[in-house]
């Protein structure tokens, strides 16, 4: 069954450092998504790409935060000079309409 | 120490009853909601999707209700097992899926 993969599973980073998170959609979809839970919080979107390009995002996608799609199979979202509140779990997700299917995440832990 | 972040309502069910989770949703506009069940550990699992044109769907031993009246939507678990314990959350989607807060379901042996 087709899904959707991220790697790491886990990244520690210190705080002000670069990270980028990588994801490999479903390879028939369009749509891709990016969302993060911060330990024991409901989860929250971050944003959503279509077509090349970014279609929505959330008042927590700043200019720390970028997405990328750099070949036809891997969609990657990087923040810069990371902060300790950005510890949380980061899920990829796709789609090729309605139901998103999402990956296992990676655990970023900032210290 | 203080604790943080959300506390999740909870459900206990016994094994063999039935379940309903309930979730409030946002936007009057949104089009198209989803249930998602979460295991610790890892990402949001689809269980049952609905559209707005429909206000019940069933699937193997899950019911999702739809009132859009009151921007209302629930999750009936038939028979819940064991390997149902998990945070269960509600997406409602317009132009992007956003998701309800949880509900942590426990099933009692």
């Amino acid at each position: 069954e087709p899904e959707v993969t991220q790697t790491p599973s886990h990244q520690v980073t210190q705080m002000g450092q670069e990270v980028i998170l990588r994801c490999v959609p479903i390879s028939n979809h369009l749509y891709f998504y990016w969302y993060r839970q911060i330990l024991g919080q409901k989860v929250e979107f971050l944003v959503s790409f279509y077509n090349n390009e970014i279609s929505e995002k959330s008042e927590i996608f700043d200019d720390q935060f970028s997405v990328e799609r750099p070949d036809g199979s891997n969609f990657t979202l990087k923040i810069r000079s990371t902060k300790l509140e950005d510890s949380a779990m980061y899920f990829c997700a796709s789609s090729a309409g309605w139901e998103a299917f999402f990956g296992q995440g990676t655990r970023l832990t900032v210290v | 120490g203080e604790s943080v972040g959300l506390h999740l309502p909870t459900l206990s069910v016994q094994e063999g009853d039935n379940s309903i989770i309930n979730c409030a949703y946002s936007n009057s506009a949104s089009d198209y909601f989803i249930w998602y069940k979460q295991e610790s550990g890892k990402g949001p699992q689809f269980i049952i999707d609905i559209r707005s044109n429909m206000d019940k769907r069933q699937g193997q031993r899950v019911t999702v209700l739809l009132n859009k009246t009151v921007k209302h939507l629930s999750l009936q678990i038939a028979a819940t097992q064991p390997g149902d314990s998990a945070v269960y959350f509600c997406a409602e989607n317009h132009n992007d899926m956003r998701f309800g807060a949880g509900t942590r379901l426990t099933v009692k042996p």
